[in-house]
């Protein structure tokens, strides 16, 4: 399966706890982009990667969120002290430079705070 | 601000029933509308991509449209298998490389 992969499928995890997930972007896809999907609502943008930079945050990506890609390959994004808020589906999802180029999704890191 | 709004929220159809689904939209000049399925527990599947008023596209049972102010995803004789939340997202022409989604039509298809 050559898709956006994402790990862990599923964390639970106590609150005030740092979580990471991790993201390998399809082959070759230079552009990397981190959603979140509460229930009921479709996905909304967190932040985007041009090979290791950086390129776009969402005023949604407080302080205790940070999101890397070094080498321009995989990515992490962590939660840190984390709130019964943040609960959530954290999707993943890769494309390449164009704009308007077919965006990839992951299947998505489900994240329970308790 | 973009938005996207979607409806039905939900629709449930008998098999071989078939029906449309709405998407309006509000942008600040559009770069590509996307259309996604999404089942219970995953990520959105990619299904089609439009880019200008009047563009149409067609996979089985699926054909999207696009006029300047909505795009319609038409179901032709849905089956069972159809059945999933359909997801509709507008990526602008404002600098942003955010799509930005409306909260999607659910659809049922009963056999």
């Amino acid at each position: 399966d050559t898709g956006v992969s994402q790990d862990p499928r599923h964390k639970i995890t106590k609150r005030g706890q740092n979580v990471t997930f991790r993201c390998d972007p399809i082959s070759e896809h230079n552009r990397l982009y981190w959603y979140r999907q509460t229930l009921g609502q479709g996905p909304e943008f967190l932040t985007y990667f041009q090979n290791e930079a950086q390129l776009e945050k969402s005023r949604l990506l407080s302080d205790r969120f940070s999101a890397e890609r070094p080498k321009g390959s995989f990515s992490t994004l962590e939660i840190q002290r984390t709130e019964q808020g943040d609960s959530a589906m954290y999707l993943c999802a890769s494309t390449n430079e164009g704009g308007g180029n077919t965006i990839y999704f992951g299947e998505g890191s489900w994240l329970t705070v308790v | 601000e973009d938005q996207v709004t979607q409806s039905p929220e939900a629709l449930r159809l008998q098999e071989g029933e078939s029906s449309s689904l709405n998407c309006s939209y509000t942008v600040s000049g559009l770069r590509g509308l996307f259309w996604y399925r999404q089942d219970p527990g995953k990520g959105p599947e990619f299904l089609f991509t439009l880019y200008s008023a009047g563009e149409e596209k067609e996979k089985e049972r699926l054909k999207a449209t696009l006029t300047k102010k909505e795009s319609f995803l038409h179901i032709t004789a849905p089956k069972p298998e159809d059945s999933a939340t359909y997801l509709c997202a507008v990526l602008s022409q404002g600098g942003s490389e955010k799509l930005v989604f409306g909260k999607g039509t659910k659809l049922t298809v009963n056999p």
